[in-house]
């Protein structure tokens, strides 16, 4: 079973809130990655991390941004909630680059 | 252009019933597949991986073929129960870069009726 956690499952806000997206593994990998996934359609990369200070941008284009200071822990953060960042919010680690992926429960992210 | 197609996008069984989900792939230089179930609402869990020189893998009542020739895979499932209702999504891992980087399919949702 997977040691990888997010918080909060479900999440309802107005437009225009700071929202943090927690995510936290205890298996000690290095590779972290946050997945967008709208029903009905792929995963989609927003951000990875190859280890602590570092970030990458993934193929979808996101204004949410992550740190990665601490190795068990990768953040997901919005600004400025609006409407078109309503979807859910996939975290996932890997012990190696394109090895297996393991995920978190997700965080269903909804903006009034 | 690298993609992963998944079909049927939905199916309908009964219970005890088995059914083959397909995956047709482009990703290359390929690296491996894997096939996800993924419950609603949660996240996805890992049934199986199969590298280039596998053929078949076994994972209780989930048995995922891969053919890397004509680049298909295909994920079975056996005497389908409840539980089984899930999205199953095929990914495929390329070697082209450290990244290792992943193609998802948009998953077939499967529904076992009683």
């Amino acid at each position: 079973e997977a040691d990888i956690y997010q918080t909060p499952r479900y999440l309802v806000i107005g437009t225009g809130k700071k929202i943090t997206l927690e995510c936290s593994q205890t298996m000690g990998h290095d590779k972290m990655y946050w997945y967008q996934q709208d029903p009905g359609m792929e995963l989609h990369l927003i951000h990875y991390s190859y280890g602590v200070n570092s970030t990458e941008k993934g193929d979808l284009s996101s204004e949410s941004t992550v740190s990665r200071i601490r190795t068990e822990h990768f953040p997901l953060t919005l600004e400025s909630a609006r409407p078109s960042h309503t979807s859910q919010y996939l975290c996932a680690s890997s012990g190696s680059a394109g090895g297996e992926l393991f995920f978190g429960e997700g965080s269903r992210l909804t903006v009034l | 252009k690298n993609q992963v197609e998944q079909s049927p996008q939905s199916l309908i069984i009964l219970e005890g019933k088995n059914c083959t989900l397909q995956c047709n792939y482009t990703v290359s230089p390929f690296s491996n597949l894997r096939w996800y179930k993924q419950d609603t609402g949660r996240g996805p869990v890992s049934l199986t991986i199969m590298t280039f020189s596998e053929n078949t893998k076994s994972n209780g009542r989930y048995t995922a073929t891969l053919d890397a020739d004509t680049k298909q895979s295909s994920l079975h499932i056996t005497a389908s129960q409840l539980s089984d209702s899930a999205s199953y999504i095929c990914v495929v891992s390329d070697r082209g870069s450290t990244l290792g980087r992943l193609y998802f399919g948009r998953g077939t949702q499967l529904t076992v009726w009683p």
